[in-house]
C-alpha cells in the first residue's frame, strides 16, 4: 500500500513571497491533517478534512495561510504571504476517519526555509 | 485542555542498555495515547498506541509502554538499545471519544545510542 504523498520536499523562499505544498493521502482514507512542526517542537495540527470539509481549523492563520481539499482526496497547503516565523516542516497526514480509527499516517514533509 | 509533557528533550544510552522515554499527559477523560518516532528527514512512524484496557501496550521494533492513570504517565521501554533506534520519539494524546480524532504532539526526545 502506498504511503502519504508530498512535495515538493524541500522548499526556499523569501519573506513576503508566496508558496503551496501538496499531499496525497493513502487511498480510502477520508480525514486529511496538515501539522507545522517547527524546530524542536513537536507537530501542530493547523487543518483536519473529513473527506472535502474542514473539520478543524482552529489554529490555522487563516490571514495568511489556506487550505483545500476540492475532491475530497488531496490537498494544497498555501502561504501568502510567507514570513519568517513560517520556516518550519510541514506535515500532511491521513486517516481512516471511522470512530475508533485514530491513527494517523504521516507523509515525509515539506521543509520550508523563509530566508 | 489536553496536553503533554515529555521530561528530557535528549536522552543518551549505550547499545545494549535500557531505553526509558518519560511522557506525562493531561486530559479531563481517559485519552487514546501514541508514541511516534522520527527518522532524520522522515515523517514520524507509529510505535505504538493505546486505546483500551490493557495498560501494557508492545509496539514494533521491541518497544513497550504502560498506561498508569494514577500517574497519568505512558512511558516508552525498550530492553536494550540499538543503534538503529537513534531517532527523535514523539508522545501523542487524544480524546478518548472526540470525532476529530486530533493528536497533541509533546516537544519530543531526541535519542542518542552510543555504541
Amino acid at each position: 500500500e502506498a504511503g502519504v504523498a508530498q512535495s515538493p520536499r524541500y522548499k526556499i523562499i523569501e519573506k513576503r513571497q508566496s508558496v503551496a505544498f501538496w499531499c496525497n493521502p493513502i487511498s480510502g482514507h477520508a480525514t486529511l491533517y496538515w501539522y507545522q512542526q517547527i524546530l524542536g517542537q513537536g507537530p501542530k495540527l493547523l487543518i483536519q478534512f473529513q473527506n472535502n470539509g474542514v473539520v478543524d481549523d482552529s489554529q490555522l492563520p487563516k490571514d495568511r495561510f489556506s487550505a483545500e481539499r476540492l475532491k475530497g482526496v488531496d490537498s494544497t497547503l498555501k502561504i501568502q504571504p510567507a514570513k519568517l516565523e513560517d520556516s518550519a516542516v510541514y506535515l500532511c497526514a491521513s486517516s481512516l476517519g471511522q470512530p475508533g480509527q485514530h491513527e494517523q499516517f504521516f507523509g515525509p514533509g515539506t521543509r520550508l526555509t523563509v530566508l | 485542555a489536553q496536553s503533554v509533557t515529555q521530561l528530557g528533550s535528549h536522552v543518551s544510552v549505550s547499545e545494549g542498555a535500557l531505553v526509558l522515554l518519560r511522557c506525562n499527559y493531561s486530559s479531563s477523560v481517559p485519552p487514546y495515547l501514541f508514541w511516534y518516532v522520527q527518522y532524520p528527514n522522515q515523517g514520524l512512524q507509529l510505535l505504538l498506541k493505546y486505546t483500551s484496557a490493557a495498560t501494557l501496550v508492545k509496539g514494533i521494533n521491541g518497544f513497550e509502554a504502560e498506561f498508569k492513570k494514577s500517574e497519568t504517565s505512558f512511558h516508552l521501554t525498550k530492553p536494550s538499545a540499538h543503534m538503529s533506534d537513534a531517532a527523535e520519539y514523539f508522545c501523542a494524546v487524544s480524546e478518548r471519544g472526540g470525532s476529530q480524532g486530533n493528536l497533541i504532539f509533546g516537544k519530543g526526545t531526541k535519542l542518542s545510542v552510543k555504541p
